[in-house]
Order: C-alpha cells, then sequence, then structure tokens
C-alpha cells in the first residue's frame, strides 16, 4: 500500500540557510509525488510534484525536490530560505487501485526560519 | 477563476446542533475532495467524488458524517448530530481527475461547543 513518511515534524533554519524537508514514500507501482504548503490559516498549495520524466522538479517559490527510486526518496530542498518560507508542508503519494485514486498525504513538518 | 469556495468560513454551534458545510469546486473540475485537518490527527481525507459519484468514503468517520454532490458545481458536507470531537477545520478541493493537482479552498473552521 502506498504511503508517505516526513520525517521531523519541526525544522528551523535561518533566514539564507539551505532548506531540506524530508519525505520518503513507499509504493508497490509508480508513485506521482507532491509537495504542498499551507500557510497560517489557509488551504494547501501545491508546490510541485512528480509524474514521471525527470527526477528533479522545480517547483514554485525557489523550491525543488528530486525523486530517487532507489532511496523511494522525495525531499523537498531550497538553497536559501526566506522568512515567507515559514509554513508547514505536507508530502503525498498519490494512492492507485483499481479505477479509483487518491492522495494519501504524509504528516507534515513546520518550518520555521530564524532572523 | 476564483478557485475553490467554501462556507462559511467560521461555525460555532451547540452539541447536538445539525451542521452543514458547503463547497462550490473550480468550474470543470471532475473530482471533489472532502478533508477534516486537526492538530491531534492531522490532515485526514474523508469522502470523495468524481463525476458527481462517491467513490470512497472509507474516511468518514462515523454515520454522523454524510456527504452529497447533487451537481457538478456544489457539494455539502453534513454532521448530524455534532460533537466537540468533531472540532476541526474542513477543508474541500477539486481536481480535473483523480489523480491531477488537488485546489484547496481555504477551510471552514468549526467549533462544536
Amino acid at each position: 500500500a502506498q504511503s508517505v513518511t516526513q520525517l521531523g515534524s519541526h525544522v528551523s533554519v535561518s533566514e539564507g540557510a539551505l532548506v531540506l524537508l524530508r519525505c520518503n514514500y513507499s509504493s508497490s507501482v509508480p508513485p506521482y509525488l507532491f509537495w504542498y504548503v499551507q500557510y497560517p490559516n489557509q488551504g494547501l498549495q501545491l508546490l510541485l510534484k512528480y509524474t514521471t520524466g525527470a527526477t528533479l522538479v522545480k517547483g514554485i517559490n525557489g523550491f525543488e525536490a528530486e525523486f530517487k527510486k532507489s532511496e523511494t526518496s522525495f525531499h523537498l530542498t531550497k538553497p536559501s530560505a526566506h522568512m515567507s518560507d515559514a509554513a508547514e508542508y505536507f508530502c503525498a503519494v498519490n494512492k492507485t487501485y483499481s479505477s479509483a485514486s487518491k492522495i494519501i498525504f504524509g504528516s507534515g513538518t513546520r518550518l520555521s526560519i530564524r532572523p | 477563476d476564483a478557485g475553490v469556495i467554501q462556507s462559511p468560513r467560521h461555525e460555532v454551534t451547540e452539541m447536538g446542533q445539525e451542521v452543514t458545510l458547503r463547497c462550490k469546486p473550480i468550474s470543470g473540475h471532475n473530482s471533489l475532495f472532502w478533508y477534516r485537518q486537526t492538530m491531534m490527527r492531522g490532515l485526514e481525507l474523508l469522502i470523495y467524488f468524481n463525476n458527481n459519484v462517491p467513490i470512497d468514503d472509507s474516511g468518514m468517520p462515523e454515520d454522523r458524517f454524510s456527504a452529497k454532490m447533487p451537481n457538478a458545481s456544489f457539494s455539502t458536507l453534513k454532521i448530524q448530530p455534532s460533537e466537540p470531537r468533531d472540532s476541526a477545520v474542513y477543508f474541500c478541493a477539486s481536481s480535473p481527475g483523480l489523480k491531477e493537482t488537488q485546489y484547496f479552498g481555504p477551510g471552514t473552521r468549526l467549533l462544536v461547543l
């Protein structure tokens, strides 16, 4: 069965530092993988997604993620953190069975940015 | 496009009362999802529809919860009777198809006293 595990419920980095949010997935079929961001008091917003093709995926706001099948990982990175990146980030995998499909979300990682 | 529209944005009610949450998906989207978010349980998928038909309602907590999608532009999530443990933020999301990107509404913050 498909699932995702986000390592670290809270990550804190300094402004300008590298952001690394970890996500590992399990899937018996080629997965679709997503990163969503949730700002305070708002709904989730797609950052980026991997379906097929290039394993390095670039998203909005300078974020990118790399699909590594051998490591079953889809970690999210950003070279230089901004204060505006403070939010909660969710990794998700698409679960497919028979003719139906749904996205399974991880438990989320709260990113804090220190001035 | 206005995005996914949810109403009300906030709801405060007393235990035992009926609560109805409403959602208008993005025009042209075929799939609609209802989620619940709490500190304790995180983001949970309650039910989703494809072409107005419920596909998977295994996330609905119990019989007090029901959801309908009478047409492509409207869905409701009803709780009857409501209980304090139902207090949460309820999100509606829509997507062009089941495997496509989901677009979330702003959520309804429900407080049951």
